[in-house]
């Protein structure tokens, strides 16, 4: 089983639409959750990050944590065309010694005009 | 503006000659990175630099290997390329370790004829 599984799409909605993109994970010590978006030809850029279970709002954007489920997602409301790309859920554990940093394999979006 | 830069964006090397990929960063951060994406996979991480200290990641190949001469640049170097380490190579920043965001480059696209 990998760390991280996302479902890779391809995923496509109509703007103005609600998108759900969810990871699953099976290390209990991942305690940092976090949503890179990557437009095509583009490094990762960090979209939102959330510590333990709960739920995060910034604009069109909510993520979401269940720790009991191991489970993550990101909802984005109103989906434009710009917001075409791949999103990749990644996540952590202690912030205060290292521990990399666990990528999914990402789930590619269009978002049609 | 403060960014990471890769070059070249596009790399074509032959089976087996030595190939050396660049990223500098305007960020000051202490930390650097060097993933590996293949299609439709996460990125994978190589190994990462603290400053000076060089961390190498257990499952990484010794055929890629690193420098970091000062705080501004990383170098990967693929000393005998294969046809399987045609990927998107990442280059990230962190301003520490143990900090949930990193800063990408926008990658340098390899293929090994």
């Amino acid at each position: 089983q990998k760390e991280v599984e996302q479902d890779p799409g391809p995923l496509s909605v109509p703007e103005g639409a609600i998108v759900s993109l969810n990871c699953t994970y099976s290390n209990s010590a991942f305690q940092y959750f976090m949503w890179y978006r990557q437009y095509s030809r583009k490094g990762p850029e960090l979209l939102m990050y959330t510590y333990s279970s709960g739920n995060k709002e910034d604009g069109r954007f909510t993520a979401q944590v269940d720790k009991s489920s191991k489970y993550i997602s990101l909802f984005i409301r109103d989906s434009q065309p710009s917001d075409s790309a791949t999103y990749l859920c990644a996540m952590t554990g202690m912030k205060t010694s290292y521990d990399k940093v666990i990528f999914g394999p990402g789930t590619s979006l269009s978002v049609i005009p | 503006d403060a960014m990471v830069i890769q070059n070249p964006r596009y790399q074509v090397t032959q089976f087996g000659k030595p190939v050396t990929l660049s990223c500098s960063q305007t960020l000051n951060h202490n930390v650097m990175y060097w993933y590996q994406q293949k299609s439709s996979q996460a990125p994978k991480l190589l190994f990462h630099y603290y400053d000076k200290d060089f961390n190498n990641e257990a499952d990484t190949p010794d055929n890629f290997q690193s420098r970091r001469p000062n705080t501004s640049f990383c170098f990967l170097d693929i000393r005998s390329p294969g046809l399987g380490d045609a990927a998107m190579y990442l280059c990230a920043t962190s301003r520490e370790q143990g900090v949930t965001e990193q800063f990408f480059g926008p990658g340098t696209r390899l293929t090994v004829l």
